[in-house]
């Protein structure tokens, strides 16, 4: 069984520039949830998803950044513009819906804000 | 509200050591309980999880957990340590209803001496 999918795995870009992640949850997984990863830090939740509604996204910063799951499926977190603070690994994961049962973890993406 | 701490930043063993990784958590009722690995550029796995029932629970690579609802803890210990263990091990405190929400602790980095 494939597990989470995110791409890319690496980003560089330089502040103020758009950018945007991709990931693929766990097939039968309605739900997705994006973490932000700093340096020497636990993830903290950004935004949770139950298929196409985002039903926890107090923690997402909305002046710049956007999450999308349109069809309850794969996913997109955009921050536009980057800032150098947001120089992070972002984590994707999926569970069961519903459940605080065992969220599944992709790769995660680094990015570097220069 | 929902907090986790691993006081313990960084820990060096000898393989073929013992090994225990600290865990308190705050939550106001029966917590579930979570202990994830962190591999260098990948995601979490999850090694662990107390939901109820019996407080020492085992887990995957050999690593076991116990809760200890009177000290508020869930330490992770392994009797003997391989140098594949070597990575950062993060406890979460799960919300049993509601937002399914996971709180991270700040992670302990495993360090294994051959």
């Amino acid at each position: 069984e494939a597990g989470v999918v995110q791409s890319p795995r690496y980003k560089i870009i330089e502040k103020k520039q758009p950018v945007a992640f991709w990931c693929n949850p766990i097939s039968g997984h309605n739900t997705l949830y994006w973490y932000l990863q700093n340096l020497g830090q636990g993830p903290e939740l950004l935004i949770r998803y139950e298929n196409e509604e985002a039903v926890d996204d107090s923690q997402l910063p909305k002046d710049r950044f956007s999450a999308e799951r349109l069809k309850g499926v794969d996913s997109t977190l955009k921050i536009q513009p980057a800032e150098l603070g947001d120089s992070a690994v972002y984590l994707c994961a999926s569970s069961l819906e519903g459940s605080v049962d065992e969220q599944f973890f992709g790769p995660g993406t680094r990015l570097t804000v220069l | 509200a929902q907090s986790v701490t691993q006081p313990d930043i960084h820990i060096t063993v000898s393989e073929g050591a013992s090994l225990e990784l600290r865990c308190n958590y705050s939550y106001g009722a029966t917590p579930y309980l979570f202990w994830y690995v962190q591999s260098p550029g990948q995601g979490l796995q999850l090694l662990l999880k107390y939901f109820s029932g019996d407080t020492l629970v085992q887990g995957i690579k050999g690593f076991e957990a116990e809760f200890k609802r009177s000290q508020s803890s869930f330490n992770l210990r392994k009797p003997s340590v391989h140098w594949s263990d070597a990575a950062e091990y993060f406890c979460a405190v799960g919300a049993a209803s509601g937002t399914y929400k996971y709180i991270f602790g700040t992670g302990t980095r495993l360090k294994v001496l051959a």
